[in-house]
């Protein structure tokens, strides 16, 4: 159980595009998920918690125009990383969880390059 | 933000040995998790800890929550090749919608 499928697993593209990545709980409902970011040989670090039908509460320093986040649902949760540069490039993680003093389920991580 | 202080660092071992490696943190928390992360992919949760002084297992991996809610230990016995990864430990408090609090990591190497 608590499975968390996140799509792509990996996105090369250029400058300046838009990339959107899927984050699915598969078998349960997700009334909180997360979005990380990590970096080589680091830990993960909090972008943005979002709740289900609510707007994602974003980390300092994070552009909540920049990497844009949607949860229109339980079982999904989107990040876009609008107008992406190459300092945008990173391995991003979902994370899920179903109520809230419960363990949080990640997602496979999406490796972002941007050329 | 905050992060909890894990250590070691990292860790070379020979195949075989058991490995222990633990989390501080100046305040308490309810909840303490440890997981594994292989290269190039999520997070696995190995333990969950959700009581002072709970000692749960999981196959060869033995996890504490400390007495004092401000620590935790993980020990991995007889470690073979596919413990190699990096291993965070989580902390959780129990005051509004939060996120887990992590630590810096502890990267296990085996030698074989």
């Amino acid at each position: 159980g608590a499975v968390v499928s996140q799509h792509p697993s990996r996105v090369i593209c250029k400058s300046g595009t838009s990339v959107k990545i899927e984050c699915r709980s598969l078998d349960f409902q997700a009334t909180t998920m997360f979005w990380y970011r990590q970096f080589p040989k680091q830990s993960l670090m909090l972008m943005a918690t979002s709740n289900e039908g609510s707007k994602a509460t974003y980390e300092q320093g994070v552009e909540k125009d920049k990497f844009l986040i949607n949860h229109a649902s339980l079982t999904l949760s989107t990040l876009t990383v609008t107008s992406a540069h190459p300092e945008d490039s990173s391995f991003y993680i979902c994370s899920a969880r179903d109520q809230e003093y419960q363990p949080q389920h990640f997602g496979d991580g999406t490796r972002l390059s941007i050329l | 933000g905050q992060q909890l202080n894990q250590s070691p660092q990292s860790m070379f071992i020979q195949e075989g040995e058991d490995v222990s490696m633990n989390c501080t943190s100046s305040s308490i928390f309810n909840t303490w998790l440890w997981y594994k992360q292989d290269p190039g992919e999520g997070p696995v949760l190995l333990i969950a800890l959700y009581k002072a002084g709970e000692l749960t297992s999981n196959g060869r991996l033995t996890a504490q929550f400390g007495i004092t809610r401000k620590d935790s230990f993980l020990n991995i016995s007889a470690s073979i090749p596919s413990d190699v990864g990096i291993y965070f430990c989580a902390g959780l408090r129990y005051s509004g919608n939060t996120p887990l609090v992590f630590g810096k990591g502890t990267r296990l190497s085996v030698i074989a």
